[in-house]
């Protein structure tokens, strides 16, 4: 049984790069959702995809920040001229349809110099 | 929006122990109510969820209990084990299918 996948696990980068996040949903789960979890704190939730539409975005999701779901099955994150801020774990969760769960990945712990 | 308060934050139990996480939400139209176990390193894992329908759903030793009257869910763990020491996380939402608002996180100990 193949869980959500998310890719790298690590990232390390100096301030004012770009990164991007990469991550594998369970298949044949419709919607994808990205979550922004800090040390001590609960997940938060940045934005969500049915198929390759984004349904919804949240004001955490600043202008530096984009995703893309672009063939409904994997998706990006990406994170222009990264702040020390974005220090945090990005999380990416799967569901298969209404009244389903939401499943995790492990995240992509990400560090800025 | 829909704001989710936890307590304690931490919780030590000795082994053989029960360990009670309480939640409150604000949102009265929220109706999903899942808890995550997150372990170090790891992302959050579902462990048992209840709808607005139910009043409490066993899973073995975990129990839930939903007062939507007082907006507060409670999260129970009986005969605890070390392996049960982790971060859990309560989380509300008005769509099971949306986006879910969590709590703070429960750092629970086990100790044998």
């Amino acid at each position: 049984d193949t869980g959500v996948s998310q890719n790298p696990r690590h990232k390390i980068t100096k301030r004012g790069q770009n990164v991007t996040f990469r991550c594998d949903p369970i298949s044949e789960h419709n919607r994808l959702y990205w979550y922004r979890q800090t040390l001590g704190q609960g997940p938060e939730f940045l934005t969500y995809f049915q198929n390759e539409a984004q349904l919804e975005k949240s004001r955490l999701l600043s202008d530096r920040f984009s995703a893309e779901r672009p063939k409904g099955s994997f998706s990006t994150l990406e994170i222009q001229r990264t702040e020390q801020g974005d220090s945090a774990m990005y999380l990416c969760a799967s569901s298969f349809r209404s009244n389903q769960p939401q499943h995790f990945g492990d995240g992509t712990r990400l560090s800025i110099l | 929006g829909e704001n989710v308060e936890q307590h304690p934050s931490t919780l030590s139990v000795q082994e053989g122990d029960s360990a009670v996480i309480k939640c409150t939400y604000s949102d009265s139209a929220s109706n999903y109510f899942p808890w995550y176990k997150q372990e170090l390193g790891k992302g959050p894992q579902l462990i048992i969820d209840i709808r607005s329908n139910v009043g409490e759903k066993k899973d073995q030793r975990i129990a839930v209990t939903l007062n939507k009257t007082a907006k507060h869910f409670s999260l129970h763990i009986t005969e605890t084990q070390p392996e049960d020491s982790a971060v859990y996380f309560c989380a509300a939402t008005t769509d099971s299918w949306g986006k879910l608002q969590f709590g703070a996180g429960t750092q629970v100990v086990v100790t044998p």
